[in-house]
């Protein structure tokens, strides 16, 4: 069985400050890690991958996440935030090997990002 | 351009009348799903397909239907819509190595 988690339900960061938004998985094989993002009354939006290879994957909007296999986290960063980042943010993974591989993605509970002026 | 479009966008309906909600994606993926999202509960997944012909339930499959006829569209059916099925709805596509693709969902309000 796969699963993710996002400890903080919210995050608050002050403009022109870093932000990370946690994530942590569980999966028998090995992962596929996702991050989107979602505006609201917006569908959601990708933002990055992890499939193989760097561990540090860089993606839109100047975000990027680690890769951590040790800790089994995919944490989400960026050195400077935007009051325009402000939204929901959710983490998924996909399990692609090992007996409880799975081609479905499972996806948090989600993370609303909030950054003040 | 790649899309997954959901029809409608808004839906304010009666209990008990049936309604269909369209999923049509431009992809060729092999993979679909419905999603509804509630407040403090994230999104949860109602029904998946991994090919034509070819659906599973999800963890809250209660008081839906779908069908994949054709690869590119998954419509998500209410035969009898509740007041408790009034959420904000997503559809996805995926294909092997990819993200997944949402449609820009649809808000059912049911009354």
């Amino acid at each position: 069985a796969q699963s993710v988690a996002q400890p903080e339900d919210q995050v608050n960061v002050a403009e022109g400050n870093p932000l990370t938004v946690k994530c942590t998985y569980s999966v028998s094989g090995n992962p596929y890690l996702f991050w989107y993002v979602q505006y609201p009354n917006r569908g959601l939006q990708f933002l990055l991958k992890y499939i193989t290879g760097d561990n540090l994957v860089k993606g839109s909007y100047g975000f990027e996440a680690e890769f951590n296999k040790s800790q089994t986290s995919f944490h989400l960063k960026k050195p400077s935030a935007l009051v325009s980042d402000s939204a929901l943010y959710f983490c998924a993974v996909r399990d692609i090997g090992g007996p409880g591989g799975s081609y479905i993605p499972t996806f948090g509970r989600g993370t609303s990002l909030i950054v003040h002026p | 351009e790649a899309q997954v479009t959901q029809n409608p966008r808004y839906l304010i309906t009666v209990t008990g009348k049936k309604l269909t909600v369209t999923c049509s994606q431009n992809m060729n993926h092999e993979y679909m799903s419905w999603y509804r999202q509630d407040p403090g509960l994230g999104l949860r997944q109602i029904y998946y397909s991994m090919n034509v012909e070819v659906t599973d339930k999800g963890d809250v499959p209660e008081g839906y239907k779908v069908s994949r006829k054709e690869k590119r569209n998954f419509p998500l059916i209410l035969e009898s819509p509740s007041p408790n099925q009034t959420s904000l709805y997503f559809c996805a596509s995926m294909g092997g190595r990819t993200e997944a693709f949402f449609g820009q969902g649809t808000r059912l309000t049911v009354v």
